[in-house]
């Protein structure tokens, strides 16, 4: 079955760090790109970041540029977010979604059920 | 910066035909996509590339794309399609880009 599962959101305080990881299954992970969504609390989905199969090409929203990295470990199946000097506005649902259509590197066809992360003093 | 926008609700009877639009700046030469995404669950993909339909979506599903707007159809709604739906779009200037959402209310 494919899958992914996040995993390490919590409480983080305001200017914080937090790694959060998506561990993937079910299909051959180094062949396709991947991607961090986030969806605020009641509020809409925005896309955060994505990376290729071979971490060659990364890209960023620019509402998180310098403070999210993202990257993968392909020999563990693994995607990862790292963020830093998060703000309230980062509180947030964070999903992991593989772009999984031929030569369309922005359709998701699979979703994690998500991790959430909450910034807050 | 490109936006796309869709209303914030749409309201359709049992077993009749609902459409959400999303509309954008010459959005007819951008691929759209479409997620469904359901109280505390992940959004599903529904419609890909304006008008494809992943495997396992009803039939009932359909897409068009075309000037300002993209048009998500749903067809003979049921309860069950009761949801949020999300249009998508990328665009040189702002990568990844998701409307608002539209939440569907099947009456």
């Amino acid at each position: 079955e494919v899958q992914l599962v996040e995993s390490g959101g919590g409480l983080v305080k305001p200017g914080g760090s937090l790694r959060l990881s998506c561990a993937a299954s079910g299909f051959t992970f180094r062949t396709y790109s991947m991607n961090w969504v986030r969806q605020a609390p009641g509020k809409g989905l925005e896309w955060v970041s994505s990376i290729s199969g071979n971490s060659g090409h990364i890209i960023y929203a620019d509402s998180v540029k310098g403070r999210l990295t993202i990257s993968r470990d392909n020999a563990r199946n693994s995607l990862y977010l790292q963020m830093h000097s998060l703000r309230a506005d980062d509180t947030a649902t964070y999903y992991c979604a593989r772009a999984g259509v031929p030569d369309s590197p922005d359709v998701f066809d699979i979703w994690g059920r998500g991790t959430m992360v909450t910034v807050s003093s | 910066s490109y936006e796309v926008t869709q209303p914030l609700s749409v309201s359709v009877a049992l077993g009749q035909t609902a459409r959400i639009t999303c509309g954008g700046n010459n959005i007819g030469s951008k691929n759209v996509h479409w997620y469904q995404q359901k109280p505390g669950q992940a959004p599903v993909l529904v419609i890909y590339r304006d008008t494809n339909r992943p495997s396992g979506i009803p039939e009932g599903f359909s897409g068009s794309n075309s000037g300002n707007t993209a048009t998500l159809t749903i067809s003979r709604v049921q309860a069950g399609d009761e949801a949020d739906y999300y249009c998508q779009v990328y665009d040189t200037s702002t990568t990844i880009v998701f409307g608002g959402g539209t939440k569907l209310t099947v009456l």
